[in-house]
């Protein structure tokens, strides 16, 4: 167990809607990291977070958004959903933030979203 | 060309042998190095980590990082079941805000 904890593990959702996924960091830790995870991409960075400011944007699309709430719990909105949207995404969590040395990712169990 | 290039495989070997997986990589200011292990529809796992050049042991694990040559290698001793699975490497350079992790090599340990 990573201790990173992400829900739901599952959603099954349709074209057009929106979905929040969860995710609370490891005790003690301050930056979170948003991953996307399909057979064709490999692990795709979409967006940091350290103690509840944004620090890094990657391949995010505009229709996804994300937040870092003063408890470090983090939150993946994704909105007006695509089927090429399905794709397993990864909660991450680190005491600092990369290119410090503090490169220890410890990642949670995924969301996996089916959009039909 | 991909930052980090690593063979998807898959690569099957029996149990007891000795696996070898590798990554080489273009950017040469990369100096924390990584390999992670993950299980079918799981989270990649922390198994290795290394700063710089070097090898590392950890119990069954070497990792390895020639940064001259931009490869780094994991192998695994004496292969169990257990180690099937998906290994990513993963690395990144100062001030990196992300890692730039590999493709991934799916290892299949035949009993």
């Amino acid at each position: 167990d990573s201790g990173v904890t992400q829900t739901p593990k599952h959603l099954i959702t349709a074209t057009g809607q929106r979905v929040t996924l969860r995710c609370s960091p490891r005790s003690g830790d301050l930056s979170v990291y948003w991953y996307q995870q399909s057979l064709d991409q490999g692990l795709q960075f979409l967006i940091q977070y350290y103690n509840g400011e944004e620090r890094a944007k990657g391949n995010i699309l505009e229709r996804f958004s994300a937040q870092q709430f003063p408890d470090l719990h983090s939150e993946l909105n994704l909105s007006s959903l695509e089927l090429g949207d399905s794709a397993l995404y990864f909660c991450a969590s680190s005491v600092g933030v990369t290119g410090t040395g503090n490169e220890k990712l410890f990642f949670g169990s995924g969301t996996q979203l089916s959009v039909l | 060309q991909k930052e980090v290039e690593q063979d998807p495989g898959p690569l099957s070997v029996p149990e007891g042998a000795i696996v070898s997986l590798n990554c080489t990589y273009s950017n040469s200011a990369f100096q924390y190095f990584m390999w992670y292990r993950q299980y079918s529809r799981k989270g990649p796992e922390l198994l290795m980590y290394t700063y710089s050049s070097g090898n590392k042991e950890d119990g069954r694990f070497t990792a390895q990082v020639d940064k001259s040559s931009k490869y780094i290698s994991l192998f695994i001793r004496d292969s169990q079941p257990s180690d099937s699975a998906t290994y990513l490497c993963a690395m990144s350079g100062p001030d990196d805000y992300k890692l730039s992790f590999g493709a991934g090599t799916t290892v299949t340990v035949r009993a």
